[in-house]
């Protein structure tokens, strides 16, 4: 069983264009971190969240922790190709046990 | 310093050659991590190490042996691998573990057994 699930798998847009990609669970987090990964790079931090409600931003990018803190998302606004990669959660449960999501791979088209 | 540093970037290993993966961190995180990436996949853990014991083994084979000499150092000794262990192997190093890990990640080796 999948303790994160990621939504979309994929997702190819047009420059400019907004995307929202989720991550779901039915287990509680303590703290949920979004990483972006280019091919042949090592995971990148982007963010940590660990209050339920949580809205963080970082430029362009929005980080939303649900109130349960079961679920997380992100959102791009006006993407760019830079942002083209692999975006992934991993969630830290209360009991101290991290795990990936199955990742999202965004392309952006100029 | 915020860096993970990783070597060799490339690696390819014959199935009867014995090789190493290096790890160092200088950011005085006192846990370190192993994974394994499979192409389009997330990362899955492998080892865990904490204040330098071995703290997670995530029932990997035993042809994977970690090393954690010193709190800035993780290595991963290869020996008698089989081509479906070619993968992105990534380190990682953070605080702690715990409930709030934020993990820092190094740029990978690409290791391929032939």
């Amino acid at each position: 069983t999948q303790l994160l699930e990621q939504s979309p798998q994929f997702l190819s847009i047009q420059e400019g264009e907004n995307l929202t990609v989720y991550c779901n669970s039915s287990s509680v987090f303590s703290s949920l971190q979004w990483y972006r990964q280019e091919p042949g790079e090592g995971p990148v931090l982007l963010v940590t969240v660990v209050t339920g409600g949580e809205v963080k931003k970082l430029k362009r990018l929005t980080f939303q922790f649900g109130d349960a803190r079961k679920d997380s998302s992100l959102h791009i606004t006006a993407a760019q190709p830079g942002d083209t990669g692999l975006y992934l959660c991993a969630g830290t449960t209360n009991a101290g046990k991290s795990t990936f999501g199955d990742g999202t791979t965004l392309t952006v088209k100029p | 310093d915020t860096e993970v540093t990783q070597t060799p970037k490339h690696l390819v290993m014959g199935m009867t050659n014995k090789k190493s993966l290096k790890c160092e961190q200088h950011m005085g995180h006192r846990a370190m991590y192993w994974y394994k990436q499979k192409a389009k996949k997330p990362p899955e853990l492998m080892f865990v190490y904490s204040y330098e014991k071995l703290s997670i083994n995530e029932s990997v084979p035993s042809r994977f042996s970690p090393e954690c000499p010193n709190s800035s150092l993780l290595n991963l000794h290869l020996h008698a691998l089989q081509p479906e262990d070619s993968a992105l192997y990534l380190c990682a190093s953070s605080h702690h573990t715990g409930r709030n890990t934020e993990a820092f990640f190094g740029q990978g080796t690409r290791l391929t057994v032939v």
